[in-house]
């Protein structure tokens, strides 16, 4: 079992470029989750999806989308990425409301 | 806005001794869990403790709930090097937006051999 792995694990990007992160699960959980940590902060919820077939924004959802692919992929795109949007993503999934499993983060710097 | 608040920010402490780590919250919680995070990687659930608990033991943690309080401690006993890490709380809000966790901005932990 991998868990939940992310990629890329390290990405730079210039102001105003798109990228997509990926987010996979092998658990079988329902629910999947984008958080940002940026230094120094506990994590941000970007976005999450309770269950296939549906997604709500979280805390910080602005500049960002997302797309549940199927139940095991969910991913988050940056659509025109700004400095603001420089931090480490984490992906996590649950089966219910209480134990997320985290993947090992992605790491983006914007220019 | 973020719901957890951790103290202290940072503890320093000798192999062998107890830290201890406080949350304090602000609205109603379902429960209140722990995650810790060593450096450059993802976060590792440690305890959940629900909201009709005041106290949980796992191995060497031991966590504690003052639902009137609104507030949680973690202990880690007779610490060792390698617990040196980042610690967060997370509490899950009742009704609406159950399912998200609200994160702390956590305590770093450096446990000294």
């Amino acid at each position: 079992n991998a868990g939940v792995t992310q990629t890329p694990k390290f990405q730079v990007l210039k102001t105003g470029q798109s990228m997509t992160l990926q987010c996979a699960q092998d658990m079988n959980h329902n629910s999947m989750y984008w958080y940002r940590q940026d230094p120094g902060m506990g994590l941000r919820l970007i976005y999450y999806s309770a269950s296939e077939g549906t997604t709500d924004k979280g805390e910080v959802p602005n500049g960002y989308n997302v797309s549940r692919l199927n139940k095991r992929e969910f991913s988050l795109r940056l659509e025109s990425a700004a400095p603001s949007q420089t931090s480490v993503y984490f992906c996590a999934s649950s089966e219910g409301p209480e134990t997320q499993y985290f993947g090992p983060g992605t790491r983006l710097l914007v220019l | 806005s973020q719901q957890g608040e951790e103290d202290p920010q940072a503890l320093s402490i000798q192999e062998g001794e107890n830290a201890t780590m406080n949350c304090s919250y602000k609205t109603s919680i379902n429960n209140l869990q722990w995650y810790r995070q060593n450096s450059g990687r993802g976060l590792v659930h440690l305890i959940l403790i629900r909201s009709n608990e005041r106290e949980k033991h796992s191995g060497r943690l031991r966590v504690t709930l003052d639902t009137s309080k609104k507030s949680s401690s973690l202990l880690i006993t007779a610490s060792r090097a390698a617990d040196t890490a980042s610690y967060f709380c997370a509490t899950e809000g009742r009704g609406a937006g159950s399912y998200q966790l609200t994160f702390g901005k956590g305590t770093k932990l450096s446990v000294i051999p």
